[in-house]
């Protein structure tokens, strides 16, 4: 069935860059997703991308789409504490989000 | 901007209870959602609702689950009788109109944390 995996844990120093990495199953997914989550909050969406894009940048953010490899990372520049979060990628299936495991993103000065 | 609210931020029961969750989705929104997030696990999909009417849902959504949209801006999730194992942070969310849904992402509450007992 479909699925999306991600590493669990990354930890970078603050002022580095950080990639987090997806990879996904369904080829017909329409759009991609990342979003974080805080300790006890819920998913802010952070951004997206639509599948027939390779790149999208927003400010910090850059997002990278490998569709022949279904891939997709999330560069965060100049990495700060408060970007320490869990980070879920998710594609779209039919009508709804299929969410990896998310990546546990600590920030360490 | 707009957003999705969810209450309560935390609800407490005891098992074998009914529980309402509830939910205001984003107002021009038409299309509504409720996923659950067991501690330390994936964001799992419950279910799905348009149109007055459930458009897909999961396995976990079960006879014991139900959905409804009692009036124009409300969403509700309601747990006959709740089990040990529905404890759990439930989300609501909402995407766009017709006119742009394929160009609309998907938006979340801050969640409701349910503790069965």
């Amino acid at each position: 069935g479909e699925d999306v995996e991600q590493s669990l844990f990354l930890s970078v120093r603050e002022g580095d860059s950080s990639v987090i990495n997806c990879t996904y199953t369904d080829s017909s997914s329409t759009y991609l997703y990342w979003y974080k989550q805080e300790p006890g909050a819920g998913l802010q969406l952070l951004t997206y991308i639509f599948s027939n894009m390779d790149m999208k940048q927003d400010q910090r953010l850059t997002v990278l789409l490998n569709k022949k490899d279904k891939h997709l990372s999330l560069r965060i520049a100049d990495t700060q504490t408060g970007d320490s979060a869990i980070y879920f990628c998710a594609e779209t299936y039919t009508d709804k989000l299929i969410f990896g495991t998310g990546t546990r993103l600590q920030v360490f000065p | 901007e707009p957003e999705v609210t969810q209450t309560p931020s935390h609800q407490v029961t005891q098992m074998g209870q009914e529980v309402i969750l509830r939910c205001v989705p984003i107002s021009n929104h038409l299309y509504f959602y409720w996923y659950r997030q067991i501690l330390g696990q994936k964001v799992e999909f419950l279910v799905s609702f348009y149109n007055n009417e459930i458009s897909e849902k999961s396995e976990i959504f079960d006879d014991q689950f139900s959905v409804e949209r009692p009036d124009g801006s409300n969403f509700t999730l309601k747990i006959r009788s709740t089990k040990l194992e529905d404890s759990a942070m439930y989300f609501c969310a909402s995407r766009g109109s017709d006119r742009d849904f394929f160009d609309s992402p998907l938006h979340f509450g801050n969640g409701t944390r349910l503790t069965v007992t």
